[in-house]
């Protein structure tokens, strides 16, 4: 049973236009969120994240928004270029008591035209 | 600064043959080690992960096996690799302390033929 879902595979998006990537959960102990960038051959890179005692957390042109009581979040990136063409993936933790060991969703490949 | 290392990059191996992956972090002491494995069109998949020296969990039965004989040094291994073993093997550290955050390695592609 998937905990961490991300229901869309594919995204394609213009540059300079925005990108939402979605993001949903199934365990309501998860409490900390994080999204990771992969090229391919690559390993994936950490982007940005949020804890659940936020419901927003910006860095540059990247955005997380966290919607608890939804169990979804997204990531929004404002304005999209040809280089975030990638595959992202969203990564969910529940910290307390945990190893600290991260459930991924199976990613959505964005691609950003010019 | 913290790197992490893993090698080889590329692996062709038979079906049957023994494998070893090595993944090696600089800059942190007593990191949290993992190894996770993405199969084509799937998603990342944690296989072990290591608290410390000698202590391995495992996440998914399979026929790998991980040893950590060093601090900061992490090692995949199999005895007989089947062909369903191909895929793209990651290495990834955490420290110690509240951000939950892993990094990953640049990974390994192995074929099985």
């Amino acid at each position: 049973d998937q905990q961490v879902k991300q229901n869309s595979p594919s995204l394609s998006v213009q540059e300079g236009r925005i990108s939402i990537l979605n993001c949903d959960y199934t365990n309501s102990m998860f409490d900390y969120f994080l999204w990771y960038k992969k090229y391919p051959a690559e390993g994936p890179t950490f982007l940005i994240s949020i804890s659940s005692i936020k419901d927003k957390n910006e860095d540059g042109r990247f955005t997380v928004f966290l919607n608890k009581s939804a169990k979804h979040l997204s990531l929004h990136i404002v304005p999209s270029q040809p280089g975030d063409s990638a595959v992202y993936f969203c990564a969910a933790i529940g910290v307390g008591g945990s190893q600290g060991n991260l459930i991924f969703g199976k990613g959505t490949k964005l691609s950003v035209k010019p | 600064s913290q790197t992490i290392h893993q090698w080889p990059a590329t692996l062709v191996q038979p079906v049957g043959s023994p494998l070893s992956l090595e993944c090696t972090v600089e800059g942190t002491s007593n990191p949290n080690l993992y190894w996770y494995r993405q199969a084509a069109g799937r998603g990342l998949q944690l296989l072990f992960y290591s608290v410390g020296i000698g202590q391995i969990s495992s996440e998914v039965p399979q026929n790998l096996s991980a040893s950590r004989p060093q601090d900061r040094q992490f090692i995949l291994s199999s005895k007989k690799l089947l062909l369903s073993d191909s895929g793209f093997y990651l290495c990834a550290w955490r420290g110690e302390g509240p951000l939950y955050e892993q990094y990953f390695g640049p990974g390994t592609r192995l074929t099985v033929t």
